[in-house]
């Protein structure tokens, strides 16, 4: 158990409609992270945020939005949704910011789009 | 853009031989390199990591990794395999500049320790 709890497990939803998936860090990360996992597209680093505000950007596109809160938990919203949504979501948490800390995952939060 | 490379998707291996997975990366400037494992229907599990310092990292679960800045590999070895270390394993890469982290993963390797 890495520490970094994911919500939902699993979500099936429908094209068009608009999800949230939540993650709370380890206790005392500062920083949290987004990763997608598709089989086409494999492990794709999504966003990051530090304390409350974004730190890094990827492959993020323009209908998924997120935001870290006060109490540091971290919400990936995903609107739109399209049939290659449909993927594994990952969250990750460490210390601080900066490269040579290391980053705990989630379970992931299994997306299915139909 | 820093990338990694991995050069085996599937790699099959019968248990107690030895194994190693091959990761190479591409950067123009310093990198962090990590290993992490991916057991089914769970999240990465970090197995070790290079920042700096010696070249033979030992990690978690008897695996150990050498980085070698001149043929730009980071290879994963584990000298003898139990059917529990079947996963998929991903070699990653991060930027050593400023102050944002993000890791670059490769595609992954399937590891199946048979009997």
């Amino acid at each position: 158990d890495s520490g970094v709890t994911q919500t939902p497990k699993h979500l099936i939803t429908a094209t068009g409609q608009r999800v949230t998936l939540r993650c709370s860090p380890r206790s005392g990360d500062l920083s949290v992270y987004w990763y997608q996992q598709s089989l086409d597209q494999g492990l794709q680093f999504l966003i990051q945020y530090y304390n409350g505000e974004e730190r890094a950007k990827g492959n993020i596109l323009e209908r998924f939005s997120a935001q870290q809160f006060p109490d540091l938990h971290s919400e990936l919203n995903l609107s739109s949704l399209e049939l290659g949504d449909s993927a594994l979501y990952f969250c990750a948490s460490s210390r601080t910011s900066g490269s040579s800390y290391e980053q705990y995952f989630g379970p992931g939060t299994r997306l299915t789009v139909t | 853009a820093q990338s990694v490379t991995q050069l085996d998707s599937q790699v099959p291996v019968f248990e107690e031989a030895p194994v190693e997975l091959r990761c190479n990366y591409s950067s123009s400037v310093s990198v962090y390199l990590f290993w992490y494992v991916q057991y089914p229907n769970q999240g990465l599990q970090l197995l070790l990591k290079y920042l700096s310092g010696s070249t033979l990292v030992k990690g978690i679960n008897g695996f150990e990794a050498e980085f070698n800045k001149s043929q730009t590999s980071f290879h994963l070895r584990k000298p003898s395999v139990h059917i529990s270390d079947t996963a998929e394993y991903f070699c990653a890469v991060s930027d050593t500049t400023g102050t944002a982290s993000k890791l670059t993963f490769g595609t992954g390797t399937r590891l199946q320790v048979t009997l």
